[in-house]
C-alpha cells in the first residue's frame, strides 16, 4: 500500500485557518487521496477527497501538488469541534480499503 | 436515516470465548468493512464484504470471520479470544469504490470490546 506521512500534532487559534499537511511520495497516478477526520469517541467520517485538481466542499478544501507528492487539507477557519485526529488515506479502485496510519492531532485553542 | 448502527455498544468477555458483532449498514449502502482500533491507533482494517461475500481482508488470523446478509447488514465473529483483541471495533458502509469514487465510508459508533 502507498504511505503517507504525517505531523504528529498541531495547534491552532479558534477562527484561524489550519494548514494540515501530508506527504505521499509513492503515490501512482489511479492513488486517490481522501481525508477522514475522528473526533473524541466517535468514529472516523469523510471530510473530503481528490485526484489530481484542488477540491473544496462545505468542510474544507483539499490542496494537491503539481507532482501529487504532497496535498494540503485546509480548515478555513477552525472551531472547537474541529479538535480531532485527521488522517491522510489513499486509496485505489483495485485495493479499495482504508489503511489508517496515526494521523495528525488538531488542537484549537479558544 | 438511522446512518451506520452497531450492536452490543459495549462488551466483556473472557480470554478463550467467542464474540459476534452485529452492524447495519446506512440505508442504500450495499458494501460493509470492519474495523480494529486499539487504544491510541488509528483503525485498522480487517476485512469486507459486498455481495455477501468476502472481497478484500487486512492483516487478521482466520479467528476473525465475518457473515453478510441479504439486507447487506453484516456480523464479525472472533473466536478465541486473546487479550490482545481487546479493542474499539468499527463498522462502515459505502456504495463499492468502482460505482462511487468517492468512497465516502459511513463509521458506526463502534462496539468497545474488552477481553479479561
Amino acid at each position: 500500500d502507498a504511505k503517507t506521512t504525517q505531523p504528529n500534532s498541531m495547534e491552532s487559534n479558534e477562527e484561524e485557518p489550519v494548514h494540515l499537511p501530508c506527504n505521499h511520495s509513492t503515490i501512482s497516478g489511479t492513488d486517490y487521496i481522501h481525508w477522514y477526520r475522528q473526533l473524541p469517541s466517535q468514529g472516523p467520517e469523510y471530510v473530503i477527497h481528490g485526484l489530481t485538481s484542488n477540491v473544496n466542499n462545505r468542510m474544507a478544501s483539499l490542496a494537491i501538488a503539481e507532482d501529487r507528492k504532497s496535498s494540503t487539507l485546509i480548515l478555513h477557519r477552525a472551531t472547537l469541534r474541529d479538535a480531532a485526529v485527521y488522517y491522510c488515506i489513499l486509496i485505489t479502485g483495485a485495493n479499495s480499503k482504508l489503511t489508517f496510519g496515526k494521523g495528525i492531532t488538531l488542537s484549537v485553542r479558544p | 436515516d438511522a446512518g451506520v448502527t452497531q450492536s452490543p455498544t459495549h462488551l466483556i468477555k473472557t480470554r478463550g470465548q467467542q464474540v459476534t458483532l452485529r452492524c447495519s449498514p446506512k440505508s442504500g449502502h450495499d458494501t460493509v468493512s470492519w474495523y480494529q482500533q486499539a487504544l491510541g491507533q488509528g483503525p485498522q482494517f480487517i476485512f469486507q464484504y459486498y455481495e455477501e461475500e468476502e472481497r478484500q481482508r487486512g492483516n487478521f488470523p482466520d479467528r476473525f470471520s465475518g457473515h453478510q446478509y441479504p439486507n447487506y447488514s453484516s456480523e464479525l465473529n472472533v473466536n478465541a479470544l486473546l487479550l490482545g483483541d481487546s479493542a474499539l471495533y468499527l463498522c462502515a458502509s459505502s456504495l463499492p469504490f468502482f460505482r462511487d469514487s468517492s468512497y465516502e465510508q459511513y463509521f458506526g459508533p463502534g462496539t468497545r470490546l474488552t477481553v479479561t
